[in-house]
């Protein structure tokens, strides 16, 4: 069965500094993985997706991933936090193996960005 | 607005009452998710339409649950005698059919309250 983990309940930053948020994933066949940020009392906004290709992923408002095979990783980051990236977190994986290619969500990581 | 609409934003009901929630995808998506998200948790796969076909359902999805997608567009979800543990956020997505790795467009969600 495929599942993600989110180690960090919550990452603090500073404003300015580089972030990331972990995320490590467990399927049987290729991944197919995905970052969604939800912010208060809102949907989930996708962000980015790896599906094949490059390992470095490049994104909405700036964020990146980095995938990992050997890692079994694909953490999320940034060069340069903003307040305004303090927000809830989720990676998640594509169940692709079925017929609906639903997600499969992580638990979620809080991000708080300290100006 | 383009993007996934769902009604009502808030529900507050009384326990053994029955409710609906209305998502409405965006227009050229044919295929459409219902997750459910409680608090502190990522969210969790209830059921996926392609076209107006209910494809999967997930054992979270109790014989009080019941979804329809009429006419391939809009679909409700309806839940019938609520219980308190029915209380969480109702989000709603839809992609598009013509890949397996096509990211989901979420709506705001509807939160349900059951007193």
């Amino acid at each position: 069965a495929q599942s993600v983990a989110q180690p960090e309940d919550q990452v603090n930053v500073a404003e300015g500094n580089p972030l990331t948020v972990k995320c490590t994933y467990s399927v049987s066949g290729n991944p197919y993985l995905f970052w969604y940020v939800q912010y208060p009392n809102r949907g989930l906004q996708f962000l980015l997706k790896y599906i094949t290709g490059d390992n470095l992923v490049k994104g909405s408002y700036g964020f990146e991933a980095e995938f990992n095979k050997s890692q079994t990783s694909f953490h999320l980051k940034k060069p340069s936090a903003l307040v305004s990236d303090s927000a809830l977190y989720f990676c998640a994986v594509s169940d692709y193996g079925g017929a609906t290619n639903k997600l499969i969500f992580g638990t979620g990581t809080l991000l708080a960005v300290q100006p | 607005d383009t993007g996934v609409s769902q009604d009502p934003r808030h529900k507050i009901t009384k326990r053994g009452q029955n409710v609906t929630f209305r998502c409405d995808p965006i227009s050229e998506h044919n295929r459409l998710y219902w997750y459910r998200q409680t608090l502190g948790q990522g969210p969790e796969f209830l059921t996926y339409f392609q076209n107006e076909a209910q494809l999967e359902k997930s054992r979270l999805l109790s014989d009080r649950f019941s979804a329809e997608r009429p006419k391939g567009s809009f679909s409700t979800l309806e839940i019938q005698r609520t219980e308190q543990g029915d209380s969480a956020m109702y989000l709603c997505a839809s992609s598009l059919g013509n890949g397996d790795y096509n990211e989901q467009f979420f709506g705001p969600g509807t939160r349900l309250t059951v007193l």
